[in-house]
């Protein structure tokens, strides 16, 4: 079985251009999680989608920052314009109905210069 | 809101030797995970703990939940440098979302 797939893993990009982050969970997992792991810390949820409902998004900063999971199972998470604190590993993980495990992804790791 | 506090926050041992990281909790743990991560690499989900006193093993490694339910340990025996990376401990705040400590990164000297 698959595990949870993100692309790209390293995107370098310059402040104020816009960046975006594709995330395809396991098959058949209905809860999607996007997390934003700064260096040194511990991943910081930043929305999860209950198929194709955001559920909890208060973490999410909407000013810049957008998600979509059409169809309930791909997501794309969107930053623009992205600054200089954005750098940091973008992960994204996803769990099956009320099962509490969650599966991790490889992570996109964002440099903005 | 719930803070964990891991310790320490960096460790360095000789190959075979064993090994103990901390996870402290602000508030009662209702459910407590612990995940490896390697550079460059996501989450691998290690071991869930939710019942004061549990004890869970798995290979080398154990970990425990204290009765009280505010701090878990992640005790590695005989240590190899397969178990090198960074342990975050994770715990449940409310459905399905999880809070994590910033991480013990774990290097093993051969």
């Amino acid at each position: 079985e698959a595990g949870v797939v993100q692309s790209p893993r390293y995107k370098i990009i310059e402040k104020k251009q816009p960046v975006a982050f594709w995330c395809n969970p396991i098959s058949g997992h209905n809860t999607l999680y996007w997390y934003l792991q700064n260096l040194g810390q511990g991943p910081e949820l930043l929305i999860r989608y209950e198929n194709e409902e955001a559920v909890d998004d208060s973490q999410l900063p909407k000013d810049r920052f957008s998600a979509e999971r059409l169809k309930g199972v791909d997501s794309t998470l969107k930053i623009q314009p992205a600054e200089l604190g954005d750098s940091a590993v973008y992960l994204c993980a996803s769990s099956f109905g009320d099962a509490r495990q969650q599966y991790f992804g490889p992570g996109t790791r964002l440099t903005v210069t | 809101s719930q803070e964990l506090e891991q310790s320490p926050q960096s460790l360095i041992v000789q190959e075979g030797k064993n090994l103990t990281i901390n996870c402290t909790s602000s508030k009662t743990l209702y459910g407590l995970y612990w995940y490896k991560q390697k550079y460059g690499e996501g989450l691998i989900f290690l071991m869930m703990l939710q019942k004061g006193g549990e004890e869970k093993s798995h290979e080398k490694i154990t970990a425990k939940l204290d009765e009280k339910k505010q701090q878990s340990s992640l005790h590695i025996t005989a240590s190899q440098p397969s178990h090198a990376g960074i342990y975050l401990c994770g715990a449940e705040q409310g459905a399905q979302k999880l809070v994590f400590g910033q991480g013990t990164r774990l290097t093993i000297n051969p």
